[in-house]
C-alpha cells in the first residue's frame, strides 16, 4: 500500500482479554517501530524491529506485552490481559535506515485506539 | 537514558502572531527531527536537522539546531489556523540508526 496501514482502527475490550494490533509498513522499509499515545500525552517508544529481528525490546513496559515481525513486513503487537492503563493509542511506524548522522524519517500509521474497560 | 524535553507545553495565539517552540536533549544529538500531529491525526514528518548550527525553512516555518547539537527551535511566523496541531521534536536515543525519543510536545492553537 501507499502509506503504513494499522487494524483495527477502534478495539474495546474487558479487563483480563487478550488483544492483537497489526501494522503492514510501506514496502521496502526495512525498520518497524511500535509507539504508544495516551490521551494528550507524548509519543512512548516501546519496539523497534529491523527486519525480522528485535534489537530493542526496552520500551516493552511490562512481560503482557510483546511483538513479532514475520517476512520483514507485518508487525503483530499483542497484550495479554488487559488492564485499564493500557488504554492508549498504539501507533507504528516505519522507515529506510540512513547512513549515520541521518536517521529515517518516520511514517506512521493512523494507529489502532484501545479501550479496556 | 537520553531525555528530549519541550517547551512549552500548550501555546495559544491569536491569528497572525508568531509562534515558538523549544526542544532541548541531555545529550548531544546526531540530528534532530520535528514532526507535527493535527488534533485526531498521527505524526507527520516535517524536517530534519543534521549540522551544528543549522538553520531550515519551509515557508512561514523556521528550523534551528544549536551549536552544541543539544537544542533546537521552530519558529513559526504569522500563524495562521491550519497551524494548529501539537509540534514533536525527536532525536536518536543512541548513536546510529536507533528509536527516535520524543518530546512531550507543544500544543499550538490558534485563535481566528
Amino acid at each position: 500500500g501507499a502509506g503504513v496501514s494499522q487494524s483495527p482502527s477502534n478495539k474495546v475490550t474487558e479487563k483480563g482479554k487478550d488483544v492483537e494490533l497489526r501494522c503492514d509498513p510501506i514496502s521496502g522499509h526495512t525498520a518497524l517501530y511500535w509507539y504508544r499515545q495516551s490521551l494528550g500525552q507524548g509519543l512512548e517508544f516501546l519496539i523497534y524491529f529491523q527486519g525480522n529481528s528485535a534489537p530493542d525490546k526496552s520500551g516493552l513496559p511490562s512481560d503482557r506485552f510483546s511483538a513479532e515481525r514475520t517476512g520483514g513486513s507485518v508487525s503483530t503487537l499483542t497484550i495479554q490481559r488487559t488492564q485499564q492503563e493500557d488504554s492508549a493509542v498504539y501507533l507504528c511506524a516505519s522507515s529506510r535506515p540512513l547512513a549515520s548522522p541521518n536517521t529515517g524519517e518516520l511514517f506512521f500509521g493512523e494507529g489502532s485506539r484501545l479501550t479496556v474497560l | 537514558g537520553q531525555q528530549v524535553m519541550q517547551i512549552p507545553q500548550y501555546q495559544h495565539v491569536q491569528e497572525g502572531e508568531d509562534f515558538t517552540t523549544y526542544c532541548n536533549s541531555s545529550t548531544t544529538l546526531s540530528n534532530i527531527q520535528w514532526y507535527k500531529q493535527r488534533p485526531g491525526g498521527h505524526p507527520v514528518f516535517l524536517i530534519q536537522l543534521v549540522k551544528s548550527g543549522e538553520v531550515k525553512k519551509q515557508k512561514r516555518l523556521t528550523f534551528q539546531f544549536g551549536e552544541a547539537k543539544k537544542n533546537s527551535s521552530l519558529h513559526i511566523t504569522a500563524t495562521q489556523t491550519t497551524d494548529v496541531g501539537t509540534y514533536f521534536c525527536a532525536g536518536p536515543r543512541d548513536s546510529g540508526n536507533t528509536p527516535l525519543v520524543f518530546g512531550k510536545g507543544t500544543r499550538l492553537s490558534v485563535i481566528a
